[in-house]
Formats: C-alpha cells, sequence, structure tokens
C-alpha cells in the first residue's frame, strides 16, 4: 500500500462545477499536510497548507480528518485555469521537512 | 515569498558525459533540501535529502555514486549526475525548506529537464 493514495482521476469537469479530491495516507503519525498543484511541465506550488480545523481560501477548501487519516480538497466554481494536476502531500517528520506525495489527480475544466 | 533557482533550466548531453545542476536558495537560508525526479505522468520520487555541511541521505534505490549530491552552503546544493544514460533523462527537481514558523513547507525550484541521447 503506498504511503499516500489519491483519487486516481482524471477528473473532466465543465467551468463552474464543483469538484473534490480525496486523499489518505498510511501514518498515523504524520505531521503536516498540504495540498500543491502542478502544472504541465512545472514545478509544483503550494496551493494550500492544510490544517485539522479545515481552511478556505477563496473557492478552496481543505479538511484533515485524523481519526481516518483523511484530507480532502474542494473547488468550487471551477476556472479553466484549475486545470492541473494536484498533489497530496504529507510531512511525516516535520522538523526534517522530508515529503512523500501521492501520484497526483488531473484535473481538467472544460469550457 | 522564498525563492529557489535552478540552473541550468535544460540540458542535452551525451551518453556517458556528467551534468552538475545547482539549486539556490535567494532569499533564505535552508539547511536542508531535497532532490526529487520525475518521469511523465508520474509523480515526484525523493531521491536525497541534502543537508548542508554533511553528507547527503539518499533514498532507497537511489545510487550515490551516480548522484553526487554537495550541500557546500546555506544556500547551494548541487546534484552531479555522472556518466549519464538515456534511462536518466527526466525533469529533475529541488525543494528548500525554510523551517521556523514554515517548517514542512517546501518552496520548489523551477527544474531542470534533462535529455541524455
Amino acid at each position: 500500500r503506498k504511503e499516500v493514495e489519491q483519487d486516481p482521476g482524471p477528473f473532466n469537469v465543465p467551468e463552474g462545477a464543483t469538484v473534490a479530491f480525496n486523499c489518505t495516507y498510511s501514518n498515523s503519525a504524520s505531521q503536516s499536510f498540504f495540498w500543491y498543484r502542478q502544472d504541465c511541465r512545472k514545478e509544483p506550488k503550494l496551493l494550500m497548507s492544510v490544517y485539522s480545523s479545515g481552511n478556505e481560501d477563496g473557492r478552496f477548501t481543505a479538511q484533515l480528518n485524523r481519526a481516518s487519516q483523511y484530507i480532502s480538497l474542494l473547488i468550487r466554481d471551477s476556472k479553466l485555469s484549475d486545470s492541473a494536476t494536484y498533489l497530496c502531500v504529507v510531512n511525516i517528520d516535520t522538523n526534517a521537512g522530508k515529503s512523500t506525495f501521492g501520484d497526483g489527480t488531473t484535473l481538467t475544466v472544460k469550457p | 515569498g522564498a525563492v529557489v533557482s535552478q540552473h541550468p533550466s535544460w540540458v542535452i548531453c551525451k551518453s556517458g558525459t556528467s551534468v552538475k545542476i545547482e539549486c539556490r536558495s535567494l532569499d533564505f537560508q535552508a539547511t536542508t533540501m531535497f532532490w526529487y525526479r520525475q518521469f511523465p505522468k508520474q509523480s515526484l520520487m525523493l531521491m536525497a535529502t541534502s543537508n548542508e555541511g554533511s553528507k547527503a541521505t539518499y533514498e532507497q534505490g537511489v545510487e550515490k555514486d551516480k548522484f553526487l549530491i554537495n550541500h557546500a552552503s546555506l544556500t547551494l546544493s548541487t546534484l552531479t549526475v555522472t556518466s549519464a544514460h538515456p534511462e536518466d533523462s527526466s525533469f529533475y527537481i529541488c525543494s528548500a525548506t525554510p523551517g521556523g514558523r514554515e517548517i514542512g513547507r517546501q518552496y520548489f525550484g523551477p527544474g531542470t529537464r534533462l535529455t541524455v541521447t
């Protein structure tokens, strides 16, 4: 079993749709969690950190369920520019900074 | 926000030659940098953790003699792919973590696309 597993995708949605991505992690000692976005042939860029209380940034909402070892990302009112691969990232040892990446979920938003 | 640069952004080399890739944190000090490799349509795979002033820690399956990592200062880490072969062609990305309030957060360089012919 992979340490971080994401929805297989790809997700193809129309503009304006709401889409949710899920991610599960296997190590209960995991300490910090992030969603990154990666455009084709580019480096990953941080989309948002994920906090235990859940957090929202504009159209994006991230949630963490430690009991179920589950992270989610919700995108509302999808834009064409949201098309990208979304990576779930988990840190087990926050001090070491070493991260484990999910395989990513590809989103395509169509007009 | 913190900026990480990589050089070169792309390189084409002949089989058997060595290629050095530089990773720099431009506006912060990074005691730890990470080197990743990404093949097409796959996720990032951590190759090694680079610590300033000490030997790098390599992930299982990564040949330390082939991928030489040097972290000579708090702002520079280098990855040298020695005796490159076509199967080493990939997208190499470094990242750095500022620590402090941003523990766990990684800033990525723009990546280096290596093609070995």
